[in-house]
């Protein structure tokens, strides 16, 4: 399976803990993004990388919220301090450059984040 | 600030008609739009988009249709099948503004195909 695999899919943690969920985008492409999902509302954006750069950063990403692609290839997402308002699917998706993909984004399964 | 709107909530066709989900856009410009399919506990799949020079895609079963001047869009199933049953979301994006691929979401219609 070429897909957006993302890990761990379910996530159970305590308030005030530390999560990192991780993403590995479809292997030719360069776009990531990480979006949030919460019941009854769309994907909102969170951030987006172009190779290993972090090109933009969401209002909703606060100073607890950290991204990374070291390499331009896999990425991370980690949450400090989790609070329950965190609670919500992560969703990673990925995309190739370029004007013939159009804007079309892939994304993975989600990880389901639940804060007790 | 809703940018992407899907006010309806829900949809419940019968198996074999047609069903019409669709969407509104605040702003002009958004340039290509897309629909997603999402089943529960899944990451949202692509369906089928349409850029702004067009007023109509098809694709199978599946048809976009965009209405620029009212900032409107729907998709159209037919025949609508019970594996139809979905989470569909609509979402737009704006390729000129440095063309980030970032996309905005609507909120969701969730599509109960009746067999």
């Amino acid at each position: 399976d070429t897909g957006v695999s993302q890990d761990p899919r379910h996530k159970i943690t305590k308030r005030g803990q530390n999560v990192t969920f991780r993403c590995d985008p479809i292997s030719e492409h360069n776009r990531l993004y990480w979006y949030r999902q919460t019941l009854g509302q769309g994907p909102e954006f969170l951030t987006y990388f172009q190779n290993e750069a972090q090109l933009e950063k969401s209002r909703l990403l606060s100073d607890r919220f950290s991204a990374e692609r070291p390499k331009g290839s896999f990425s991370t997402l980690e949450i400090q301090r989790t609070e329950q308002g965190d609670s919500a699917m992560y969703l990673c998706a990925s995309s190739p450059v370029g004007a013939s993909s159009g804007n079309t984004i892939y994304f993975g399964e989600g990880s389901w984040l639940t804060v007790v | 600030d809703q940018q992407v709107k899907q006010n309806s909530p829900s949809l419940s066709v019968q198996e074999g008609r047609i069903s019409i989900l669709n969407c509104d856009y605040t702003n002009s410009m958004f340039d290509y739009f897309l629909w997603y399919k999402k089943y529960p506990a899944e990451g949202p799949t692509f369906l089928i988009s349409i850029s702004s020079i067009k007023d109509k895609n098809e694709d199978g079963r599946f048809t976009v249709f965009l209405n620029k001047s009212a900032k409107h869009l729907s998709l159209h199933i037919v025949p609508s099948q019970p594996g139809d049953s979905a989470v569909y979301f609509c979402a737009a994006s704006d390729r000129g503004s440095g063309n980030t691929g970032k996309l905005i979401f609507g909120q969701g219609t969730t599509l109960q195909v009746k067999p």
